[in-house]
């Protein structure tokens, strides 16, 4: 199975503030790469997929890149509703797997 | 609107099996695989299979082979997902999810653009 690893595990940031989330995959997965927010209590929430194609309805401010094992996940200014956990997943090869998260938190 | 509803929470002694459902509505069931998917508490999201609701094929994590079976029921729309041997490691939420393509189309994407609102199970003696 392809190992995902998130870095940072926790990220604390402001309000308008631009983070990045990066993800290496234990070994080359071109641009099989999805990103997904998950608020506490609530489902996963698709929001990039082909490592920098924007789902519908997702803002903007949100971007992703990468191609083989790095991949980052960018959000340009922080919002009050952005503070969640967010997931990178494989879908290069079965079975798909998933990084361990990454907390964002307000400071 | 298109949704995927749940059922609610389990309990079971180890050694039991639990069976979750998945009922969807807004789009065409039949066009779409469904995926389940698992987050144990304080860890990642972990994959278990899928069904191709038009045609029943399924595939399983190798990982939970043989434990797990899922099925559908096309005239209610309902993905259901059956793991047995339960054990306390399994504890956890579980999330039926719509892939993002059409299979006919695309086949399986293994990306997920809909998902339940997740069950929780909880395996105790």
């Amino acid at each position: 199975d392809i190992q995902m690893t998130q870095s940072p595990s926790s990220l604390s940031a402001s309000v308008g503030d631009r983070v990045t989330i990066t993800c290496r995959a234990s070994q080359g997965i071109s641009n099989s790469l999805a990103w997904y927010q998950q608020k506490p209590g609530k489902a996963p929430k698709l929001l990039l997929y082909a490592a920098s194609r924007l789902e519908s309805g997702v803002p903007p401010r949100f971007s992703g890149s990468g191609s083989g094992t790095v991949h980052t996940l960018t959000i340009s200014s922080l919002q009050p509703e952005d503070f969640a956990t967010y997931y990178c997943q494989q879908y290069y090869s079965s079975p798909p797997t998933f990084g361990q998260g990454t907390k964002l938190e307000i400071k | 609107q298109v949704q995927l509803v749940q059922s609610g929470a389990e309990v079971k002694k180890p050694g039991a099996s639990v069976k979750v459902s998945c009922k969807a509505s807004g789009f065409t069931f039949t066009s779409y695989a469904m995926h389940w998917v698992r987050q144990a508490p304080g860890q990642r999201l972990e994959w278990m299979g899928w069904i191709n609701a038009g045609n029943d094929n399924t595939k399983y994590s190798q990982k939970f082979q043989g434990r797990v079976t899922i099925t559908r029921d096309t005239s209610a729309s309902t993905a259901y997902m059956q793991l047995s041997s339960l054990r306390s490691e399994d504890t956890a939420v579980y999330y039926c999810a719509r892939d993002s393509a059409r299979v006919a189309v695309a086949g399986t994407v293994y990306t997920f653009d809909i998902w339940g609102q997740g069950t929780m199970v909880t395996v105790s003696s």
